[in-house]
């Protein structure tokens, strides 16, 4: 099974508007953490916002926020008042407790003046 | 945040000659690690650069082909040797510490013509 899934291969949407980029994971251990990455067209990996599985509110990194639903295993990437500069592609990955590191497959995201 | 500064940012390389990347970090690291992303694709992971001693290479990555040194803790290079259109990708080097986040360089966009 796949230990990140992002089911969004692209999603388009307009300047000034909320996004949503979906992220499920797949462990069994306890103590694991989140991560989502931004890739511009440059080729560089930029962190951008951590969850780990023992905090109870939900990650917020300015305009980054990151719904966390440890039952669904899911771990949604919001991005509010959405920018031009945030076209790019959008990775989520997980560690567990092993630093075994996981990436998905990658959003690659439009946003529309 | 540890400053990591990856060289060199892109090369075009002829097939059958080798590439080194340096990854020079400013502060020391535990981990360091080595990913290749193809094109259009997620990150794999190479080998886990360890300081002092050989790197601990991931299934289907050798070091014949990928030689990676770590001579102290804040520095380590890869090597893509004799090269072929197939190398041609995205080299990233990463930098994990006993706290929770981790962090890329700024990747080495590799064309082999």
């Amino acid at each position: 099974a796949q230990k990140i899934t992002q089911t969004q291969p692209g999603m388009f949407v307009q300047e000034k508007e909320a996004v949503t980029l979906d992220c499920t994971y797949d462990t069994s251990d306890q103590s694991y953490g989140l991560f989502w990455y931004k890739q511009p067209s440059s080729g560089e990996m930029i962190f951008l916002i951590y969850q780990g599985s023992y905090d109870e509110q939900n990650a917020t990194e300015g305009r980054y926020s990151l719904n966390f639903q440890k039952a669904r295993k899911s771990a949604n990437l919001v991005i509010s008042a959405s920018q031009l500069g945030d076209s790019a592609m959008y990775f989520c990955a997980m560690r567990e407790r092993a630093n075994q590191f996981y990436f998905g497959t990658g959003t690659s995201l439009t946003v529309i003046p | 945040s540890a400053v990591i500064s990856q060289k060199p940012s892109r090369d075009i390389c002829q097939r059958g000659t080798s590439l080194t990347i340096q990854c020079q970090v400013d502060s020391q690291v535990t981990m360091m690690f080595w990913y290749r992303q193809q094109p259009g694709q997620s990150l794999t992971l190479i080998a886990t650069a360890n300081q002092g001693s050989e790197a601990t290479y991931e299934s289907g990555f050798v070091i014949d082909k990928f030689p990676i040194s770590r001579p102290n803790l804040t520095f380590s290079t890869l090597t893509v040797s004799n090269m072929s259109p197939e190398d041609s990708s995205i080299y990233l080097c990463s930098i994990r510490d006993f706290g929770t986040e981790a962090f890329f360089g700024q990747g080495t966009r590799l064309t082999v013509v």
